[in-house]
């Protein structure tokens, strides 16, 4: 099954900063990536799918990139609420794999 | 306004099946797959499997053995059991749809039942 390794584990930063968070496959996935805030106690919402593909509703601010193997989430402009955390997810091949997770904290 | 929820029980004993429900309102179980994930401290998050409203699925070859993924769409309503079941399924399951067309984007989802394994 295809690996996913997200990094940093955890990052520390301020409302109004940039934060740009890495996810890499173990083989190539093309662009069939998505990522994923999850927030305590709530379930995971849907922000990216096929690596740059804003869901309905998420705002401009969250952009995604990549292809094959590296992909990056970015937040232009941290706002209170997202810090969260956020998964990465491949849909490239089965079975369907998470990565672990990189928290973006206060 | 589309919404998944979660049942069943919160405590199964080692060996026993976990059986759990996902209620859909809002939307038609009709033409749209439907998956079961789980998240535990120890494997993060770990897809189960899906099941399209016709009846076919594909489920995790890690779970396959023990995965059965049903759907009722006179209930508009999918369920899953897990049998066999020992500590390592402790986790939150969660029920989503497949958001986009696709079987393999989550969207949205329910709010998660923590199930516990334990006698």
């Amino acid at each position: 099954e295809i690996l996913l390794t997200q990094s940093p584990a955890t990052l520390s930063l301020s409302p109004g900063e940039r934060v740009t968070l890495y996810c890499r496959a173990s083989q190539s996935v093309r662009s069939s990536l998505a990522w994923y805030q999850q927030k305590a106690g709530q379930a995971p919402r849907l922000l990216i799918y096929d690596a740059s593909n804003r869901a309905t509703g998420i705002p401009a601010r969250f952009s995604g990139s990549g292809s094959g193997t590296d992909f990056t989430l970015s937040i232009s402009s941290l706002e209170p609420e997202d810090f969260a955390v956020y998964y990465c997810q491949q849909r490239g091949d089965w079975p369907l794999t998470f990565g672990g997770g990189s928290k973006v904290e206060i | 306004q589309e919404h998944l929820q979660e049942s069943g029980p919160g405590l199964v004993k080692p060996s026993e099946t976990l059986s759990l429900t996902c209620n859909v309102s809002g939307v038609s179980i009709r033409s749209y797959y439907w998956n079961w994930i789980r998240q535990s401290p120890g494997k993060g998050l770990e897809w189960i499997g899906y099941i399209y409203f016709s009846g076919s699925t594909k489920y995790n070859p890690s779970l396959e053995s023990r995965v059965t993924i049903s759907v009722d769409m006179s209930k508009n309503q999918f369920s899953l059991k897990l049998g066999s079941v020992t500590a390592a399924d402790t986790a939150v399951y969660y029920c989503a749809r497949g958001g986009y067309g696709a079987s393999s984007l989550f969207h949205p989802w329910g709010q998660g039942t923590p199930v516990t394994v334990s006698s």
